[in-house]
């Protein structure tokens, strides 16, 4: 399986910009990379996906290492709605389709 | 607004009993899919649909089941076969087709045996 590494936890002062990295070193060549983000009790929010540009929205800034192997997501001003766990997810193509396969994601804490 | 409606948002249930949670999109999405999340953990997949009358397997399918006769809907029966049932579900729903699709998530049900 195509598998994730993230931090546990980061802090970020709000207003100050935020650097989630990911390491997914086993990615191929197909392999789209999501990021989505959950609030206790609710479902995850998308945020931003790439393949092997980098992309952004209004949410967020996804940058994506030249060898694919990492990627970091960019929250250019954090605020306090900010604060949730954040996955990054390796879409794969498997058993006939595309799947999202779930690591922990890094929890973000924002100081007020 | 489209979306993805999940309900009920809690349950209870004895040991021993079945239970089904529903799951309605009306996004026009071909493929749909139920996740299980345990406290601090993230997401495991449980089933997923990529077209009407016709469902896959993930990887913790074991005590449960799931139907899909109409597009909008995919519902999860939990059945007594589950013996650790009690859980976060979360119902999703994309288009098909590439890995750059966005998969949508409803609000999840809360399952708990009691």
């Amino acid at each position: 399986d195509a598998k994730t590494t993230q931090p546990n936890s980061m802090e970020s002062n709000e207003e100050e910009p935020v650097h989630l990295p990911c390491n997914h070193s086993t990615i191929s060549g197909t392999d789209y990379i999501h990021w989505y983000r959950q609030l206790p009790s609710q479902g995850p929010e998308y945020v931003i996906h790439g393949l092997t540009s980098n992309v952004n929205n209004r949410m967020a800034s996804l940058a994506i290492a030249e060898d694919r192997k990492s990627s970091t997501l960019i929250l250019h001003r954090a605020t306090l709605r900010d604060a949730a766990v954040y996955y990054c997810i390796l879409r794969v193509f498997g058993a006939g389709s595309y799947q999202l396969t779930f690591g922990k994601g890094t929890k973000l804490s924002v100081i007020p | 607004d489209g979306g993805i409606t999940q309900s009920p948002k809690y349950l209870f249930r004895k040991e021993g009993q079945n239970v089904t949670l529903s799951c309605e999109q009306n996004l026009n999405h071909d493929a749909m899919y139920w996740y299980r999340q345990d406290p601090g953990q993230g997401l495991r997949l449980i089933y997923y649909s990529q077209i009407v009358n016709d469902f896959q397997k993930g990887d913790i399918a074991e005590g449960y089941s799931v139907s899909r006769e109409k597009k909008e809907s995919f519902p999860l029966t939990v059945t007594s076969a589950q013996k650790n049932p009690t859980a976060f579900y979360l119902c999703a729903s994309s288009t098909s087709g590439t890995g750059g699709n966005t998969i949508y998530f409803g609000e999840g049900s809360w399952l708990t045996v009691v």
